[in-house]
């Protein structure tokens, strides 16, 4: 299987786009999540879901919005762009909640706004 | 509220020298702990976890941990680094519904 694929593995954006990470993963993980990697700070998560219908914010959830419509799939969106959110995205998931499982991490999105 | 502290930001060792990078962490709950390493250009591996019992916890390529929960620490060494280990390593606490809470971060850079 291939695990967490995430993309595109790069883009540049323009100050007020907005665009949607992919992000799936073929490993039937209830939980997935987003971070976002910036120099300096480690990764922070911005958003995560327990199941298909089911997210929740994180650390960092301003200017992002997600949904989970089926269990492989976990978009993230920006509606905005803004040059803050330039980052290294990352996509995660792991089995069951309830109990702690190690999550798997997606190759990441690198996102720059000009 | 939770946190991690990686004190040492940059590590530089030549090889064949020996490896301990701090992780120091504070949380109310259960505490389940987390090394992650990224390789340069690539994404977060783990390394090893803690969950419960035996306190010290063997991961890949020779690197193991130490959880001392009186001092709130999990300290990740290695007794013999290669050039290969060049790479950023991230500490990590489960915090609820196993969302990750990360260190910054520890960049380490072996020379040959």
């Amino acid at each position: 299987n291939a695990g967490v694929t995430q993309t595109p593995k790069f883009q540049v954006l323009k100050t007020g786009q907005s665009m949607t990470l992919q992000c799936a993963q073929d490993m039937n993980h209830e939980y997935m999540s987003w971070y976002r990697q910036d120099p300096g700070m480690g990764l922070r998560l911005i958003h995560y879901s327990v199941g298909a219908g089911i997210t929740d914010q994180g650390e960092v959830p301003n200017g992002y919005n997600v949904s989970r419509s089926t269990t492989e799939d976990f978009p993230l969106r920006l509606l905005s762009a803004a040059p803050s959110q330039t980052s290294v995205y990352f996509c995660a998931s792991s089995y069951a909640t309830g109990v702690v499982r190690e999550q798997y991490f997606g190759p990441g999105t690198r996102l720059t706004v000009t | 509220a939770q946190s991690v502290s990686q004190h040492n930001h940059h590590v530089i060792l030549s090889e064949a020298a020996s490896l301990e990078l701090g992780c120091n962490y504070s949380y109310g709950g259960t505490v389940n702990l987390f090394w992650y390493v990224q390789y340069p250009g690539q994404h977060l591996q783990l390394l090893l976890k803690y969950f419960s019992g035996d306190p010290l916890v063997k991961g890949i390529k020779g690197f193991e941990a130490e959880f001392i929960k009186s001092k709130f620490s999990f300290n990740l060494r290695k007794p013999s680094v290669q050039w290969s280990d060049t790479a950023e390593y991230f500490c990590a606490v489960v915090t609820g519904a196993n969302n990750l809470f990360f260190g910054t971060g520890t960049r380490l850079t072996v020379i040959p």
